[in-house]
């Protein structure tokens, strides 16, 4: 089946660095993304990863893929208050269709 | 401001009453979607279009539902006879078709559905 899975939450303190971690079902998938969601606002992507990478950088983003254990994480280096938002992992299943977690909600402590 | 844009951005309804939402997605952009988000959930899928043609359709989507994109552009979302359950966020994304697809979609802020 197609299930997307997430911790629900995660605190840390400004400065520190964040792990969100998720686990996904369908190996077929072919592009792994992170999308944020901010109080009111629309989900905004925040970088994805395609299924034969390991890991991907974007400024202050890491996407490390595990295809092996259907393990996907996004690491944000130097957590701001900015940064408190809900973090969803989704997986493009079928060429079309994105499947999305529950999300993270990510508290940063200042 | 050229991004998706969904309207009405609230909408309150009694049970039993019929709506409709609309989607303009992004001008060039040939796939349309939209999704159900209900409080502390994920987005669900529920249908997408390629242009005019809806090509999936969620189980989720019951009979009540029946969602529109005649020119492939602006899409439509209506709910017939609508009921407590169906109270949500129902949000519409938009991507283009690129080679190679990330399929990477771009959402609308959403329209909050309550049924009373």
């Amino acid at each position: 089946g197609e299930d997307v899975e997430q911790s629900l939450f995660l605190s840390v303190r400004e400065g520190d660095s964040s792990v969100i971690n998720c686990t996904y079902t369908d190996s077929s998938s072919t592009y792994l993304y992170w999308y944020k969601q901010e109080p009111g606002a629309g989900l905004q992507l925040l970088t994805y990863i395609f299924s034969n990478m390991d890991m991907k950088q974007d400024q202050r983003l890491t996407v490390l893929l595990n295809k092996k254990d259907k393990h996907l994480s996004l690491r944000i280096a130097d957590t701001q208050t900015g940064d408190s938002a809900i973090y969803f992992c989704a997986e493009a299943v079928g060429g079309f269709k994105t499947i999305f977690g529950a999300g993270t909600r990510l508290f940063v402590k200042a | 401001d050229t991004g998706v844009s969904q309207n009405p951005r609230h909408k309150i309804t009694k049970r039993g009453q019929n709506v409709t939402f609309r989607c303009d997605p992004i001008s060039e952009h040939n796939r349309l979607y939209w999704y159900r988000q209900t409080l502390g959930q994920g987005p669900e899928f529920l249908t997408y279009f390629q242009n005019e043609a809806q090509l999936e359709k969620s189980r989720l989507l019951s009979d009540r539902f029946s969602a529109e994109r005649p020119k492939g552009s602006f899409s439509t979302l209506e709910i017939q006879r609508t009921e407590q359950g169906d109270s949500a966020m129902y949000l519409c994304a938009s991507s283009p078709i690129a080679v190679p697809s990330t399929d990477t979609q771009y959402f609308g802020p959403g329209t909050r559905l309550t049924v009373l």
